[in-house]
């Protein structure tokens, strides 16, 4: 395919376990994002990798979140000890240019649905 | 800070009319502003992006924007609209020296018969 990558598309969970998130991005692009969408808001800005290295990690909303791109292509978002407000859509994204090259459109996969009871 | 607002979370219109999707940014430097439109249970999909290269920007799907500086604005029109138009829109900003994009909080359009 030649889009953006999610999976899985929907992943259900219990309070404290924890969850790993995958994205794989359109080939050769450099720059990957991750945003989270509540229900009925618009994304948020979670971090972003520049090939493997996370040049910003300012939107993670705790030291729960953390996520890795080890070799500068797939991504894994990773998700400790959940809690039910992490419930939400997690969107990756990816851009061609280096830095995200300001002008350059960020493409989005379908997401992950994320639910924890 | 750069932000967006979205006038609207809900616009409603008939088929054939004309769409209206109204969005203001707030930046320090000359922003580039992007539209995206989501299907249910689907990713965004740019509809156009605004980088500075001109006022009027087209896209895809027939829709256009202009960027006015002096409104602070980046609406969103489309002269006839169709059932398949029917999505959640939103504005988003980035500046010229970050990644990250803010979006708006989104505007529901209906189109109705």
């Amino acid at each position: 395919g030649a889009g953006v990558s999610q999976s899985p598309r929907y992943k259900v969970a219990k309070r404290g376990q924890d969850v790993a998130l995958r994205c794989d991005p359109i080939s050769g692009h450099v720059s990957l994002f991750w945003y989270q969408q509540a229900l009925g808001q618009g994304p948020e800005f979670l971090t972003y990798f520049q090939n493997e290295a996370q040049l910003d990690k300012s939107g993670l909303p705790s030291d729960r979140f953390f996520a890795e791109r080890p070799e500068g292509s797939v991504s894994t978002l990773k998700i400790q000890r959940t809690q039910q407000e992490d419930s939400a859509v997690y969107l990756c994204a990816s851009s061609l240019g280096v830095s995200g090259g300001a002008g350059q459109p960020q493409h989005f996969g379908d997401g992950t649905r994320l639910s924890i009871l | 800070a750069q932000s967006v607002t979205q006038l609207g979370s809900h616009v409603s219109v008939s088929e054939g009319a004309l769409v209206l999707l109204r969005c203001n940014y707030s930046s320090s430097v000359p922003p580039y502003l992007f539209w995206y439109v989501q299907y249910p249970n689907q990713g965004l999909q740019l509809l156009l992006k605004y980088t500075s290269a001109a006022t009027l920007v087209k896209g895809i799907n027939g829709f256009e924007a202009e960027f006015k500086k002096s409104e602070t604005s980046f609406h969103l029109t489309k002269p006839s609209a169709h059932m398949s138009d029917a999505a959640e829109y939103f504005c988003a900003v980035r500046t010229g020296g970050g990644n990250k994009l803010t979006f708006g909080t989104g505007t529901q359009l209906k189109v109705e018969l």
